[in-house]
């Protein structure tokens, strides 16, 4: 079955500065891969998400690049703000299969 | 008010007790699953259903059980065969449609092993 692998388990970086997570995935079909953000406290919240007809996406400070030959995809979260401390995970998806593994998560402290 | 309501937020459980977690979503999703976190272990998949009358395990399944009688609704029971259900468990519903996408997860219920 699929496994999804996510690093660094935890990351700080200066306010103002970038931060990137990566995950690799096991299972070359998986084709639909988010990103959640929880913040201390609260439920799991979709951010972005990529599928594998396209190798980046963005959303304002937000973006995920994919790589489908090496079965990688990473975060990049540009001009970091201390509301974006929180724990990240990745996940992966076979389309039909409605399956989602979620990688152990990052959990990313934002210093003013 | 549309989304996924979790119940009970807090529930203690003696030794040797089956317990059930409710869960029960009005966005009409056909795919719900239930996610126990661990710290430093993310979420992982105890039980999904793609449809109503249809389950699949996920990864950590035994010692677990689920029902999906209704769209609406998709309760999991942990028993006493599960070593160390002491956690915190999250529900969550999406996709329809033959395509992953969002999950909605609810606030989650908490269990503690006494």
């Amino acid at each position: 079955g699929e496994n999804v692998e996510q690093h660094p388990s935890t990351l700080s970086v200066q306010e103002g500065d970038s931060a990137v997570i990566k995950c690799t995935y096991s299972d070359s079909a998986s084709n639909y891969f988010p990103w959640y953000k929880q913040e201390l406290g609260k439920r799991p919240q979709l951010i972005i998400d990529i599928r594998s007809n396209v190798g980046e996406k963005k959303d304002q400070r937000i973006a995920v690049t994919l790589n489908k030959t090496a079965k990688h995809f990473s975060l990049h979260i540009t001009e970091t703000q201390p509301e974006d401390s929180a724990v990240y995970f990745c996940a992966a998806s076979i389309d039909s299969s409605y399956k989602l593994i979620f990688g152990s998560g990052t959990r990313l402290l934002v210093r003013p | 008010d549309g989304g996924i309501t979790q119940s009970p937020k807090y529930l203690f459980r003696k030794e040797g007790q089956n317990v059930t977690l409710s869960c029960e979503q009005n966005l009409n999703h056909d795919a719900m699953y239930w996610y126990r976190q661990d710290p430093g272990q993310g979420l992982r998949l105890i039980y999904y259903s793609q449809i109503v009358n249809d389950f699949q395990k996920g990864d950590i399944a035994e010692g677990y059980s689920v029902s999906r009688e209704k769209k609406e609704s998709f309760p999991l029971t942990v028993t006493s065969a599960q070593k160390n259900p002491t956690a915190f468990y999250l529900c969550a519903s999406g996709a329809s449609g033959g395509a992953a996408g969002e999950l909605f997860f609810g606030e989650g219920s908490r269990l503690t092993v006494l």
